[in-house]
This record gives C-alpha cells, sequence and structure tokens, in this order.
C-alpha cells in the first residue's frame, strides 16, 4: 500500500510551547489529507480536513488557532499545536487518501505522541 | 458519529479463523464498507473494502450480506500479531472530503 509518513514520532514539549508535527505521502500525490487524536483506550477522533493550497476544515469543538494546519503541497501537511498544555498530550495521526481501483483507500501515518509538560 | 456497530472485544485461538462482524443498517446505496485495524501505538492499517460483492485479498475476507446491512471480516489463519483493535466504517464513494469516521471498534485478542 501507500506510505504516509509522520515525523517526529515521539516529542515532549513544555507547557506554553508549540509543537509542529508533518505529515507525508510518500509515494502519491494527496490533494487531501486528515488529522485524527486519540486519547488511551479510546478511537479515533477526526480533527480537521487539510485541503491543499486552501483552508483547512476543521470538525466542531476543534479550535482552528491552536491547531493550525497547513497543506502547501500535494504531499505535504502540517499540524503546529500551539501554546500546548497537559491536556493537548495525545496521540495525533494523519491519513491521505490515494486514488486507486475501485475505491479509494485512505493510508495513516505512524503517529506522533505528544507529551506536554 | 460513526454508522457501525461492533462488538467492543473478542477472543480467538492461534491458527483459528477470526470472523469478526459489522452492522451498519443504515449504510446507503453508493456507501462503501471499510476495515481498518490499529496495532497498539501505531497508525491504523488498511485491511480490505468492499461494495456489495465479497472480497478477499492477502489479508482477509470481507462478507456483505445482501442486504448489506452487516458484514463480517475473517482473518482465516489468526496469528498472535492479529492482536489489535479492528474498525468497520462507512463511507460514500462520492462528493465531499470523504472522511473516514472511526467508532469503537472490536479489540481482537489472539491467544496462544
Amino acid at each position: 500500500g501507500a506510505v504516509v509518513s509522520q515525523h517526529p514520532s515521539r516529542v515532549i514539549c513544555k507547557s506554553g510551547t508549540s509543537v509542529k508535527i508533518e505529515c507525508r505521502s510518500l509515494d502519491f500525490q494527496a490533494t487531501t489529507m486528515f488529522w485524527y487524536r486519540q486519547f488511551p483506550k479510546q478511537s479515533l477522533m477526526l480533527m480537521a480536513t487539510s485541503n491543499e493550497g486552501s483552508k483547512a476544515t476543521y470538525e466542531q469543538g476543534v479550535e482552528k488557532d491552536k491547531f493550525l494546519i497547513n497543506h502547501a503541497s500535494l504531499t505535504l501537511s502540517t499540524l503546529t499545536v500551539t501554546s500546548a498544555h497537559p491536556e493537548d498530550s495525545s496521540f495525533y495521526i494523519c491519513s491521505a487518501r490515494s486514488l486507486g481501483g475501485s475505491g479509494t483507500e485512505a493510508f495513516f501515518g505512524q503517529g506522533t505522541r505528544l507529551t506536554v509538560v | 458519529d460513526a454508522k457501525t456497530t461492533q462488538p467492543t472485544s473478542m477472543d480467538c485461538a492461534e491458527g483459528r479463523a477470526a470472523n469478526l462482524p459489522c452492522n451498519h443498517s443504515t449504510i446507503s446505496g453508493n456507501e462503501y464498507v471499510y476495515w481498518y485495524r490499529q496495532i497498539h501505538s501505531q497508525g491504523p492499517q488498511y485491511i480490505i473494502h468492499g461494495l456489495k460483492n465479497n472480497e478477499t485479498n492477502e489479508m482477509a475476507s470481507l462478507i456483505i450480506t445482501e442486504d448489506r446491512k452487516s458484514s463480517t471480516l475473517i482473518l482465516p489463519h489468526a496469528t498472535l500479531r492479529d492482536t489489535a483493535v479492528y474498525y468497520c466504517i462507512v463511507r460514500d464513494q462520492g462528493g465531499g472530503a470523504q472522511k473516514l469516521v472511526f467508532g469503537q471498534g472490536t479489540r481482537l485478542t489472539i491467544n496462544p
């Protein structure tokens, strides 16, 4: 399957600082990428849809000024957690869709574990 | 909201077939059924998807009932590495952002 790479895989930051997470589609172009957040023992929660060359679409309850998304190219989307606080500690996962066959499968990055101290 | 219902957890013996059910009684005609799994602390992995015909690939088989209101994912010879949370998702293929909305999934444990 197609490869989606996230970086970093783990990050620890101090409260009040900002953290940037990168999501790259390595062997295909992705006009749309998705960002999820997952708390321990819970399912993935969609945060926003990242569209190349336009503003991201945020899900209800997700603060767009806190979670800045930039999708500047067809292979890269970034999520910046601004002024991070301990409650932002979570597992952040991106996905990108690859066209193929009879459907359009979405492929996921390996996730980024953010710990805010 | 997720449009599927799955059992919270299941157990299966290593080497046996694991059959994971999913109910999607409100599925519409142009929605596909997707299955993903998530091994602890990793991103979800695509397994298989289908519309109305049964599908098989190197990982699993997908059996969709004739009325399309339910489906079963079959792992023919489960191994310990198949222990994971399995998500059944329905998604429209046309229009919009085609986002995947995850439910709670089934936590499958393969026992030696």
